[in-house]
């Protein structure tokens, strides 16, 4: 079954200790992202990644880190996480192309004490 | 700047009945795709419908339509026969070529089926 996956799915934590969200994707999508949804924001990209090696920031990069090693994991690392971060995290893939739909993980609640 | 602007934070409809959910978009690009997508109470963001800027037609996939109006930049979303499954928010996206293919969100829309 095609898909994106996310793990963990819930995440309590305390403020500074460093966390890591996983991604994988089994489409062969070059185009992979991260996303966090807050109520009335809709949602707003963190990170992008064009393919293996290239990635990029999007609107609110800060206080996140992103790896592209390989093409089917895009991992999201919060270093020191604060209690602004806590938040509804998604990520998605897609081909590259503008016409291309983005398909998304199941989503992660994170909780930053 | 926002790209993408839903102007209905919430929206009513009696099943059955048809309900339009506004979108406008702001770009310079000629060429871009429009999404709609549908989030349930649930979470999953759930795909709806594409259209592209090229696309003479308005797209439709069962009953979800769009009504795409370019001159005006907007890109509307019409669901037929609203069911009660259909509560949800619903989230306009548009991806621009010029710009990395990102994908903008729009605020969303919170859709309401009375029975």
């Amino acid at each position: 079954e095609a898909q994106v996956t996310q793990n963990p799915r819930y995440l309590i934590t305390v403020t500074g200790k460093k966390l890591t969200v996983t991604c994988s994707q089994n489409m062969n999508h070059e185009y992979m992202s991260w996303y966090r949804q807050d109520p009335g924001l809709g949602l707003r990209q963190i990170y992008y990644s064009m393919n293996v090696e290239v990635t990029d920031k999007g609107d609110v990069p800060e206080g996140y880190k992103v790896s592209r090693k390989e093409k089917r994991n895009f991992p999201l690392i919060l270093e020191s996480p604060s209690p602004n971060q806590t938040s509804l995290y998604f990520c998605a893939s897609s081909l590259s192309g503008f016409t291309d739909t983005q398909y998304f993980g199941p989503g992660t609640r994170l909780t930053v004490l | 700047a926002q790209k993408i602007t839903q102007t209905q934070p919430g929206m009513f409809v009696q099943e059955k009945e048809a309900v339009t959910l506004d979108c406008t978009y702001d770009t310079s690009d000629q060429s871009y795709g429009l999404f709609w997508y549908k989030q349930p109470s649930s979470g999953e963001m759930i795909f709806l419908i594409y259209q592209g800027s090229y696309d003479e037609q308005n797209a439709t996939e069962g009953r979800y339509s769009l009504n795409f109006q370019k001159a005006r930049k907007s890109a509307n979303l019409v669901i037929s026969a609203s069911q009660l499954g259909d509560s949800a928010m619903y989230f306009c996206a548009m991806r621009e070529a010029y710009n990395n293919n990102d994908m903008r969100f729009g605020a969303g829309t919170r859709l309401t089926v009375k029975p």
